[in-house]
């Protein structure tokens, strides 16, 4: 199957500072992308879906302001979490898939832990 | 609008048994479902889908599910278990078309143990 990478795997921030994730589609090229977020023993929830080109939407309750996107090129999305505290330590998976197929594939996670 | 609902958080099975895990879902539209297996501080990966044509479809590592409009079920099964199943499975539904592609819903997930 495709493949999807992420980076970095694990970050460890102090409260106050920004982060950014990287998501990459290896293999193909992805005018959307999707990011989702896990925390610990829970599903996966989505928060937006990353547009090449044009903004990001956002899902109900999700903070665009804080939960930055950008979707520069056809291979990579970048979500930076600003502002970073405790309660956004969590699990990021991002999802991409070749454009008319019916399956995404995922990233690996990044486990963001917020001191 | 979408919903998925996996019976049971978590399914002991002892090895070489049979693991059945439950997955029902709501929706609107014919939908696609797909099954994903995670494993410890990993991404998801895909162990199979059904989009169309037979319900009965085979994914990896000897799994298989049977899409039951009428039960709206997708209940994965596998006929022996083996130590490397044990993880947490994750069945999603999508919609298709051009609004909602791409766009999963997750069930909230079974932790699968088991045991020699």
């Amino acid at each position: 199957g495709a493949v999807v990478s992420q980076h970095p795997s694990w970050v460890i921030c102090k409260s106050g500072t920004s982060v950014k994730i990287e998501c990459r589609s290896l293999d193909f090229q992805a005018t959307t992308m999707f990011w989702y977020r896990q925390f610990p023993k829970q599903s996966l929830m989505l928060m937006a879906t990353s547009n090449e080109g044009s903004k990001a939407t956002y899902e109900q309750g999700v903070e665009k302001d804080k939960f930055l996107i950008n979707h520069a090129s056809l291979t990579l999305s970048t979500l930076t979490v600003t502002s970073a505290h405790p309660e956004d330590s969590s699990f990021y998976i991002c999802s991409a898939g070749p454009p008319g197929g019916d399956t995404q594939y995922f990233g690996p996670g990044t486990r963001l832990t917020v001191l | 609008a979408q919903s998925v609902t996996q019976l049971g958080s978590h399914v002991s099975v002892s090895e070489g048994a049979l693991v059945l895990l439950r997955c029902n879902y709501s929706s609107s539209v014919p939908p696609y479902l797909f099954w994903y297996v995670q494993y410890p501080n990993q991404g998801l990966q895909l162990l199979l889908k059904y989009t169309t044509g037979a319900t009965l479809v085979k994914g990896i590592n000897g799994f298989e599910a049977e899409f039951k409009k009428s039960e709206t079920s997708f209940h994965l099964t596998k006929p022996s278990a083996h130590m490397s199943d044990a993880a947490e499975y994750f069945c999603a539904v999508s919609r298709g078309g051009t609004d909602s592609w791409g766009k999963f819903q997750f069930g909230a997930g079974t932790q699968v143990v088991v045991t020699p």
